[in-house]
């Protein structure tokens, strides 16, 4: 089956700092999204991006299909940014909608 | 608000006792699944549903059960349940589409069978 892999898998950042998280996919994919894990275990969609480049505040995603990886980026961190990123990708010949998912990122923001 | 509702939040039962899990969706979603949070293993995916009647295994369907008799509900049963099903449970629903669509997660509930 598809390989979803991101990376880092740990991230320390200091509040105000930038940052680039990965997602790398094995095989065609018609469906990618990002999530924000929030400590009290919520799962917060950021965003829904099979391709093209999307921006919510200070977040922003980049996804490059053909080449096959997705990338989030989080400019002037806050603490309630803390958390763990999940990408989530939908293969292009999955028969229904799974999402499979990355082993996330986890962000911890220092004030 | 369009949303997916998870009942209850937290639960802790003990072993044996049969439990569901609800989950509700307002967005007139075909799909919906149930997916659980394991440390070291991710979200997997238990049961899902293409419309009402029509279920189906995921990954991990094992010790679980589910249906689907109105769009909008898909409760999770345990008929009876064991330690290895604590865990992280998320509802999800999405419109089915040959392109792909946006997937919907519920609050998520937090079980822990003793």
């Amino acid at each position: 089956g598809i390989q979803v892999e991101q990376s880092p898998p740990d991230l320390i950042l200091q509040e105000g700092a930038n940052s680039t998280l990965r997602c790398n996919f094995s095989d065609s994919v018609n469906n990618l999204q990002w999530f924000h894990q929030n400590p009290w275990g919520q799962l917060i969609n950021l965003f829904y991006i099979p391709s093209g480049t999307k921006q919510n505040g200070r977040l922003s995603a980049t996804t490059v299909a053909t080449e096959r990886y997705s990338l989030l980026y989080i400019s002037s961190s806050q603490t309630t940014d803390s958390g763990v990123y999940f990408c989530a990708v939908r293969p292009f010949m999955e028969y229904g909608n799974k999402l499979v998912f990355g082993a996330g990122t986890i962000l911890r923001v220092k004030s | 608000e369009a949303q997916v509702t998870q009942n209850p939040r937290y639960l802790i039962t003990v072993t044996g006792k049969k439990l569901t899990v609800t989950c509700s969706q307002n967005m007139n979603h075909e799909y919906m699944s149930w997916y659980r949070q394991d440390p070291g293993l991710g979200l997997r995916q238990i049961y899902y549903s293409m419309n009402v009647e029509v279920t189906d295994k995921g990954d991990v369907p094992e010790g679980y059960k589910v249906s689907r008799k109105e769009k909008r509900n898909f409760p999770l049963i345990l008929e009876s349940p064991s330690p290895n099903q604590t865990s992280l449970y998320f509802c999800a629903s999405s419109l089915l589409g040959r392109g792909g669509t946006e997937a919907f997660f519920g609050q998520g509930t937090r079980l822990t069978v003793v």
